[in-house]
């Protein structure tokens, strides 16, 4: 099944540094959204954005909707140890065959060392 | 407000067996997905419901697995004749609306011995 390109895959950060990660497509979307997911948890929708070129802030997470709308960015902010997870983006819209598509990138692992 | 609620958690069964998997979508949700997820990997599509209606089947396999969405009652997911391969984290997600935000529940890990 198709899923979205983020990146980085992984990465390791100091707490207080701040995170950029970035998601991208083929393929137009309607929505875009990031989730994060803890181990042994399901995913908890971070933020959402509707339109292309739209920034949109949650406390010290910031994403937008690229102007392509075929891609989304998340940046954190001075990162704290509870900031560690899988984050992942998703796309959302109607494919060119009519049908219902919502896809999930293949995520971002932060590790925030104290 | 209770969220997107799936149980068991934890589900184990042999080689064979069947495994149901519930979701009970959030209150004023009609629409329900069902999301696979192997470790160390994202969540791949399965099925898209709408109450008695599945709307977008296309992530789920042709055999073993159907899915449903009663009137009453929660939705199911269903495997038959559950494989080693089978075993995975199932999220199930719901929304108000068709393209509506999906919020997700805290999965059912199904381990087949």
């Amino acid at each position: 099944g198709q899923q979205l390109n983020q990146s980085p895959q992984s990465m390791f950060i100091q707490e207080g540094e701040d995170v950029s990660m970035n998601c991208t497509s083929s393929s137009i979307f309607n929505t875009w959204l990031w989730y994060k997911q803890e181990p042994g948890e399901g995913p908890v929708l971070l933020i959402a954005l509707y339109k292309a070129g739209e920034l949109t802030s949650n406390g010290r997470l910031t994403a937008q909707f690229g102007i392509t709308r075929k891609d989304s960015f998340l940046n954190i902010s001075a990162s704290i140890p509870s900031d560690v997870g899988i984050y992942f983006c998703a796309g959302q819209g109607i494919s060119t065959s009519g049908t219902y598509k919502y896809i999930f990138g293949t995520g971002t692992r932060l590790k925030v060392l104290a | 407000n209770a969220g997107v609620m799936q149980n068991p958690r934890h589900l184990v069964r042999r080689r064979g067996q069947e495994a149901r998997l519930r979701c009970s979508p959030m209150k004023g949700h009609s629409h329900v997905y069902w999301y696979r997820q192997l470790p160390e990997e994202g969540l791949k599509f399965m099925v898209y419901l709408q109450k008695e209606n599945i709307i977008d089947e296309s992530g789920m396999p042709k055999e073993r697995f159907s899915a449903e969405f009663p009137k009453e009652g929660p939705s199911i997911l269903r495997i038959q004749q559950v494989v080693r391969g089978d075993s995975a984290a199932y999220f199930c997600a719901s929304s108000r609306d068709r393209l509506g935000e999906q919020f997700f529940g805290p999965g059912t890990r199904l381990t087949v011995l």
